[in-house]
């Protein structure tokens, strides 16, 4: 069966700082991986999304980037962390019938 | 592009009693509709999905969910609540071939004894 991790689950990072959050997929190849964003109280904003190794769709612009150096792992990350870059990520990925699946999440506190 | 509305932010329901969470989605076609329930600090859990076919949805611990395309909506329910159902349950709508789901504000479930 297919599983989702991501790392690490709890972070607190001064401003300034770089980011890097990792998220492997295991039990499927080539999956479409994305990262979403949880702010609090709000809503779920969808950040990136990937296809394949080496392709990376943004959807808004902001301080974040994302890779995927490999086909079952995809990273977040930033050079300058922010205050407003606090919140909750979590790492999906697709299976069949576009049902997405999620990650534990990772609480990032930017102070 | 699809969008999904969920009208309730947040709903207090008591111990035993029904739950129905409303959803009402925008696409031109039938979508793909999924259920998702998140417990405080945890990542999104699939209750259930709807795809084609029979419009009533069975999932995931004990919720049911209903299609209605005349009214564009995809309405969760249970008809008796236990206090660890308190959550957030995010509607989502998908199309299909597209990557991506269009996820609704959510709507908070709190359960009173």
């Amino acid at each position: 069966s297919q599983t989702i991790h991501q790392w690490p689950a709890t972070l607190v990072q001064p401003v300034g700082s770089p980011l890097s959050l990792e998220c492997t997929v295991e039990g499927t190849s080539n999956p479409n991986l994305y990262w979403y964003r949880q702010a609090a109280g709000r809503g779920l904003q969808l950040l990136f999304y990937s296809v394949g190794i080496g392709q990376i769709s943004s959807e808004v612009p902001q301080n974040l980037s994302a890779s995927r150096p490999q086909d079952r792992q995809f990273i977040l990350s930033s050079k300058k962390l922010l205050l407003s870059d606090s919140g909750f990520y979590l790492c999906a990925w697709r299976a069949s019938g576009n049902t997405i699946y999620f990650g534990e999440g990772s609480w990032l506190t930017v102070v | 592009a699809q969008s999904v509305t969920q009208p309730d932010i947040h709903i207090t329901v008591s111990e035993g009693a029904s739950l129905e969470l409303r959803c009402n989605y925008s696409y031109g076609a039938t979508p793909y509709l999924f259920w998702y329930v998140q417990s405080p600090g945890q990542g999104l859990q699939l209750l259930l999905k709807y795809f084609s076919g029979d419009t009533l949805v069975q999932g995931i611990k004990g919720f049911e969910a209903e299609f209605k395309r005349s009214q564009s909506s995809f309405n969760l329910r249970k008809p008796s609540v236990h206090w660890s159902d308190a959550a957030e349950y995010f509607c989502a709508v998908g199309a299909p071939g597209d990557y991506k789901l269009s996820f609704g504000a959510g709507t908070t479930v709190t359960v009173r004894a």
